[in-house]
């Protein structure tokens, strides 16, 4: 079946400008995860959703960081004001579980800002 | 916070050799969970360790969880080119990955 997918695959913003990132989770998946990827880094925790709801943002680095998933399914990271510190490949991951489940991953979007 | 380190950093092997990655923590962990990411790619599961010292074999990839649940070990045996990657280890609890091993195997 299909896999977490995500849109754009990469994304070149100004500084200051604002981005809206895509995730479409595998169907079914009561979880959903955002994740932030420096070159050579391992993956840094942004939030977690189960279902609809938001049970933990304590990683996004700043208020400019937002993400929703209103109907428990497909989900959106929006990054507001957008800095050079920003650019990172940002990674959605989904699960049937709670966060201790196998995590089944998106290709990635990679955000450039200038 | 939760902090899990991974040793080495990279290692380079002829094909053939084996490899080995380690990671630890200095609290208990409920679990751990590896991945591997190729290059250019992402993060795909390979395993989760749930109980003290368990052991687990996935063909030439052997997984192992100390005995006080504090770190656990990769070990692949005869390591192939299909191998390359960066191996990360997950503490899912607390989504805390490992900063990884990079693994480059010369043929």
């Amino acid at each position: 079946g299909a896999g977490v997918s995500q849109s754009p695959r990469y994304k070149v913003a100004k500084r200051g400008q604002d981005v809206a990132l895509r995730c479409d989770p595998i169907s079914g998946h009561v979880s959903l995860f955002w994740y932030q990827q420096a070159l050579g880094q391992g993956p840094e925790f942004l939030t977690y959703f189960q279902n609809e709801a938001q049970l933990d943002k304590s990683g996004l680095p700043s208020d400019r960081f937002f993400a929703e998933r209103p109907e428990g399914s497909v989900s959106t990271l929006k990054i507001q004001r957008t800095q050079q510190e920003d650019s990172a490949v940002y990674l959605c991951a989904s699960s049937l579980g709670p966060r201790s489940y196998e995590q089944y991953f998106g290709p990635g979007t990679r955000l450039t800002v200038t | 916070g939760q902090q899990v380190m991974q040793i080495p950093q990279y290692q380079h092997v002829q094909e053939g050799e084996d490899f080995t990655t380690y990671c630890n923590s200095s609290t208990t962990l409920s679990n751990i969970q590896w991945y591997k990411q190729r290059p250019g790619g992402h993060p795909v599961f390979l395993i989760q360790l749930v109980k003290s010292g368990e052991v687990k074999k996935q063909k030439r990839l052997t997984f192992q969880f100390g005995e006080a649940k504090k770190n656990s070990s990769l070990h692949i045996t005869a390591t192939q080119t299909t191998d390359v990657g960066t191996y990360f280890c997950f503490y899912g609890q607390n989504f805390v990955f490992g900063p990884g091993t990079r693994l480059s195997v010369l043929p």
